[in-house]
């Protein structure tokens, strides 16, 4: 059981818009950053946003992020083929004191 | 080019003892706080433990407390993880990542395979 609730899955067309949502606590999102990574098949996470919704560099503006109280969303637009990948969140957990993923969403790009 | 290795992964048995390294290259290692990362098969990212930049302070997963001990060379751009008491649950791909400011990895290594099995 992940300290963060992610989506298992979402799905969208390519070209379409597609948000991934992130659900924690007071002791997590509420008060701590959130981070996104992107994990293509059989490689390593990349991080595509940080500070809540800041974009590394090389990222495109394709990929935004957001917090509102103690939930996270990832959102995705322009869909393209190549963004079939593993999303999670993750961020600090402040009453654990360790770091929390979430359990992972599987995007298909129809 | 900035680039995490990991090496020292391998098949184990129950029981048994592994030391984990991570070398950094051209990478500003010295100045972030490291981490460790795992990832059993066909399941989600997990953290480990971590380490400050002088090594002085570490903290660890309850589920490795005791049993893994995380340290660092910053002489030779070095992380390590020390895995004793081995469990098939630590199965896993570890992955070490570098903090880049919130608890947030920027850079990873390309995970090394650990297999506890008899």
């Amino acid at each position: 059981q992940s300290a963060l609730t992610q989506p298992p899955s979402v799905s969208a067309a390519p070209g379409q818009k597609v948000t991934i949502s992130c659900s924690g606590s007071s002791s997590n999102i509420g008060n701590n950053y959130v981070s996104w990574y992107q994990q293509l098949p059989g490689t390593a996470p990349k991080l595509l946003i940080y500070d809540n919704n800041k974009r590394p560099s090389g990222i495109p503006d394709r990929f935004s992020g957001s917090k509102s109280g103690t939930s996270a969303t990832l959102g995705i637009t322009g869909l393209q083929t190549g963004d079939e990948a593993d999303y999670y969140c993750g961020t600090w957990d402040s009453s654990l004191s360790v770091v929390v993923f979430g359990g992972g969403t599987k995007l298909t790009v129809l | 080019e900035v680039q995490l290795v990991e090496s020292g992964g391998g098949l184990v048995q129950p029981g048994g003892s592994l030391r984990l390294s991570c070398a950094a290259s051209r990478l500003i290692f010295n100045n972030y706080w490291m981490h460790w990362v795992r990832q059993a098969p066909g399941k989600g990212l997990v953290w480990v433990s971590r380490i400050n930049s002088d090594g002085s302070r570490t903290s660890y997963a309850d589920s490795v407390k005791g049993r893994f001990t995380i340290s660092r060379d910053n002489a030779k751009n070095t992380l390590f993880l020390q895995m004793n008491s081995l469990r098939a649950e630590d199965t896993a791909v570890y992955y070490c990542a570098r903090e880049k400011s919130y608890e947030d990895f920027d850079y990873w290594g390309q995970g090394t395979l650990v297999t506890v099995s008899s």
